[in-house]
């Protein structure tokens, strides 16, 4: 099956402080990945699509200036979470359709804690 | 809008038999698909149903009937392995995005 990364898989930094989570599809090319964030004990929640080449695409309610997504090549997007605030604390989960496209596979996720 | 339901906890125990509900309201509906998620951990795909029936693999199964907007999840011979949260989720839209339910908490009791 195919492999998806993340990296960092946990961080923790103080608020106001910007921080970059980097997703890679690993044996497969991505054109299209996903960003989502869950909070304790609650669902997924699509944050944003992410497209190679282009701009991402943002769901109702996700602030792009705070969210900066940026899907470099193939096998690589990134989130930065700008001005990081306590709020922001969560499990943020990328994914990434490959063969039929029906199929996600997700990352391991990174676990954001702000100070 | 889109919006999925299915129930927040079930409890069964081991060797048992589950199945979990979910119905789901959208435009654009390609189809249906299952996610399991333990604790701290990434979703892992279970299954997905396009059309109508049931699709079987080893101890999972799931079941899609579109024109009542409706499928589940049948889990066999219940391991305590198994608890975990059990996510259903709409694949829809142009980009083939997933819409998550709230989830439902399985725990399994020996």
């Amino acid at each position: 099956g195919a492999v998806v990364s993340q990296h960092p898989s946990r961080v923790i930094c103080k608020s106001g402080t910007s921080v970059k989570i980097e997703c890679r599809s690993l044996d497969f090319q991505a054109t299209t990945m996903f960003w989502y964030r869950q909070f304790p004990k609650q669902s997924l929640m699509l944050m944003a699509t992410s497209n190679e080449g282009s701009k991402a695409t943002y769901e109702q309610g996700v602030e792009k200036d705070k969210f900066l997504i940026n899907h470099a090549s193939l096998t690589l997007s990134t989130l930065t979470v700008t001005s990081a605030h306590p709020e922001d604390s969560s499990f943020y989960i990328c994914s990434a359709p490959w063969g039929q496209i029906t199929t996600q596979y997700f990352g391991p996720g990174t676990r954001l804690t702000v100070l | 809008g889109q919006s999925l339901e299915q129930p927040s906890e079930v409890t069964a125990v081991e060797g048992a038999i589950v199945q979990i509900n979910c119905t789901y309201q959208t435009s654009g509906f390609y189809g249906l698909s299952w996610y399991q998620q333990h604790d701290g951990g990434a979703p892992t795909f279970l299954s997905y149903n396009a059309l109508d029936g049931l699709e079987e693999t080893g101890r999972f199964s799931s079941f899609l009937s579109r024109s009542d907007s409706y499928g589940y999840l049948l889990l066999q011979e219940l391991q305590m392995k198994d608890s975990a949260s059990y996510f259903c989720a709409e694949l829809s839209g142009s980009a083939r995005q997933l819409t998550f339910g709230s989830g439902t908490q399985l725990t399994v009791l020996p």
